[in-house]
């Protein structure tokens, strides 16, 4: 199917297990993102990648890696899972950056223990 | 990006137009206005956007005042599936904000049977 999925879509883990969440788009997007939302703080952005092998951080980076080796997949990684990290999880792509659309998967769910 | 504002909730009856205001009084001549909806536990949703002109496509129309200043999203016939958070965003063209996604509180839109 055609858009862009997430996976898993529920996720529980323990404090210091790592985790991937992952992220494909069949639309050949070049950027895609990660955000995280939370109550009170509505979406944050984690990392955003502009093409394969080139990712940047975004506002809240610290604890999360993020790898781009093909440009349909963008998973992000807990190495180290706190329990500051239970959110949920949305990735994005877009064909642009400032002023193009951005389409976002269902979210991942994420508790940590 | 332009601080925008918008009501925290209203009422639509179903089949009725739904009509959503935002106020973005200090945006700049490069910003869009852009609409997102969140439909509860799902990936925000693009609705519609526009820079000076009246839009329109097959969710909804988009009316910005001649100052820019404000803005209303229509949704012409509600239904009980439109209920969510619609979000009202200035997004700058060609800044250095990567794309981020600011979401402010946004309008809690219920609509009834």
């Amino acid at each position: 199917d055609a858009g862009i999925t997430q996976s898993p879509r529920y996720k529980i883990t323990e404090t210091g297990r790592q985790v991937t969440l992952m992220c494909h788009q069949t639309w050949s997007h070049s950027y895609m993102f990660w955000y995280r939302q939370d109550l009170g703080h509505g979406l944050r952005l984690i990392y955003y990648s502009a093409a394969a092998d080139i990712t940047d951080k975004g506002e809240v980076p610290d604890g999360y890696v993020v790898s781009r080796s093909k440009t349909e997949n963008f998973p992000l990684t807990l190495e180290s899972a706190t329990r500051s990290q239970t959110s949920v999880y949305f990735c994005a792509s877009s064909e642009g950056l400032t002023t193009d659309t951005q389409y976002f998967g269902p979210g991942t769910r994420l508790t940590v223990l | 990006d332009a601080k925008t504002t918008q009501p925290p909730s209203m009422d639509c009856a179903e089949g009725r137009a739904a009509n959503l205001p935002c106020n973005h009084s200090t945006i700049s001549g490069n910003e869009y206005v852009y609409w997102y909806r969140q439909i509860h536990s799902q990936g925000p949703q693009y609705i519609i956007h526009g820079l000076k002109n009246n839009e329109t496509n097959e969710m909804a129309s988009l009316i910005i005042t001649e100052d820019r200043k404000s803005s209303t999203l229509i949704l012409p016939h509600a239904t009980l599936r439109d209920t969510a958070v619609y979000y009202c965003i200035a997004i700058y063209a060609g800044g250095t904000s990567y794309g981020k996604l600011t979401f402010g509180q946004g309008t809690i839109l219920t609509v009834h049977p």
